[in-house]
């Protein structure tokens, strides 16, 4: 079966834009969570959604936001771009989350975004 | 505060030997941890999920362990290949479908 695909691969922005990033999990996975993943910090969680519901945020600034949509694709958006957005952003997909996952949860390969 | 601390250092071994990653936390009460490989620039794959009623679990290569006294888990790799280098990585989940990961260990398998 098809694993999570994130688009785009790579995004360079400008300071101060705004950016939507997509991830489409796998079939039949209704759970899509986001983390940003940089050198520094390592892998952070930025918020979780299932059947469109926004169930957990990370510590995050009000700037990142997300949304899921009834087929279970969800987009993330990051406005107001600061230097220190540059990351790679992942998506994972599982069916439910939480402590049902006893098989793990599959990563997109990201969203390699840098800001100039 | 919630931590989870992965060897910091890069571990280089001969191909054929055992790899051992370590992976300890604190201020958890995990019912499971998982391990998860990263190749550069791509996402984690997952590898394994043990229970914490579970003192072992193996897969192929693979042999995870936990020790929820000593708040630690253990990640071989046994006959190691050159294929397996990548960097490691250990996840707890809290109760708010967020996984927490450590910083990861960089293995390097050398022919």
């Amino acid at each position: 079966k098809a694993g999570v695909t994130q688009t785009p691969r790579y995004l360079i922005k400008t300071r101060g834009q705004q950016v939507t990033l997509s991830c489409s999990p796998i079939s039949g996975h209704r759970s899509v969570s986001w983390y940003q993943q940089t050198p520094g910090q390592g892998l952070q969680f930025l918020f979780e959604y299932f059947s469109e519901t926004q169930r957990n945020k990370g510590n995050f600034p009000g700037r990142f936001s997300g949304r899921q949509f009834s087929n279970s694709r969800s987009e993330m958006n990051v406005s107001t771009l600061e230097l220190g957005d540059s990351a790679l952003y992942l998506c994972a997909s599982s069916f439910a989350g939480g402590q049902t996952t006893y098989n793990g949860y599959t990563f997109g390969s990201g969203t390699r975004l840098t800001v100039v | 505060s919630q931590k989870i601390e992965q060897n910091s250092e890069a571990l280089n071994i001969q191909e054929g030997k055992t790899a051992t990653l370590t992976c300890n936390y604190t201020n958890y009460s995990p019912a499971y941890l998982q391990w998860y490989r990263q190749d550069p620039g791509r996402g984690p794959v997952f590898l394994l999920l043990i229970r914490e009623n579970e003192k072992e679990k193996r897969k192929e290569r693979l042999k995870v362990t936990f020790d929820t006294t000593l708040k630690q888990s253990l990640f071989h790799i046994t006959a190691s290949q050159p294929a397996d280098s990548a960097t490691y990585l250990c996840a707890l989940e809290n109760s708010g479908y967020a996984l927490n990961f450590g910083k990861g260990t960089s293995l390097l398998v050398t022919p």
